[in-house]
């Protein structure tokens, strides 16, 4: 079945504490993306991966980071995470150019 | 820079009525593509319909349809017949190719059916 997956899907953590929310994709997909969803602002785009090594910032990229050492997998890391990036997080992946965007099902963080 | 603008915060309708969800867009490229997802409780993105700048006809899926009107950049999406499993919010989405598959998404709108 053709799928994004992310782990996990529900997190609570403590202010400072490392952590990652992987994101996985079995469609040969070249791009991938992270958002965040906040009440009143719609879903955000924090970073992009056109390809394998290939990683540029979206509109929300503080406090992330990304990395893209596989076409598959897209994992977002927070190194110090801190309250304000309490959110739902989505992972999306699909071909370069088309129209239909594969959405996981979204990891739900809080940081307390 | 892109922007979409949903108006509505929360809207309710009778069951196998239809409604209007509204959606206004800002953009100075020519070519671009616009989208609806509906998000239920559980939380996941669904993809509902796409229409693509240049398309003549507004495109249909089912029981959903986009008005679209180019010239007062408005996309909006029209749910006939709502069932009670329409509730859920509801955004609009428009991205362009040029930067990889970024979509540019609308505050949403909650929309409520009732029976």
């Amino acid at each position: 079945e053709a799928q994004v997956t992310q782990n996990p899907r529900y997190l609570i953590t403590v202010t400072g504490k490392k952590l990652t929310v992987t994101c996985s994709q079995n469609m040969n997909h070249e791009y991938m993306s992270w958002y965040r969803q906040d009440p009143g602002l719609g879903l955000r785009q924090i970073y992009y991966s056109m390809n394998v090594e290939v990683t540029d910032k979206g509109d929300v990229p503080e406090g992330y980071k990304v990395s893209r050492k596989e076409k598959r997998n897209f994992p977002l890391i927070l190194e110090s995470p801190s309250p304000n990036q309490t959110s739902l997080y989505f992972c999306a992946s699909s071909l370069i150019g088309a129209n239909e965007q594969f959405f996981g099902p979204g990891t739900r963080l809080t940081v307390l | 820079a892109q922007k979409i603008t949903q108006t509505q915060p929360g809207m309710f309708v009778q069951e196998k009525e239809a409604v209007t969800l509204d959606c206004t867009y800002d953009t100075s490229d020519p070519s671009y593509g616009l989208f609806w997802y509906k998000q239920p409780s559980s939380g996941e993105m669904i993809f509902l319909i796409y229409q693509g700048s240049y398309d003549q006809q507004n495109a249909t899926e089912g029981r959903y349809s986009l008005n679209f009107q180019k010239a007062r950049k408005s996309a909006n999406l029209v749910i006939s017949a709502s069932q009670l499993g329409d509730s859920a919010m509801y955004f609009c989405a428009m991205h362009r190719t040029e930067y990889g598959n970024k979509l540019v998404f609308g505050a949403g709108t909650i929309l409520r059916v009732k029976s």
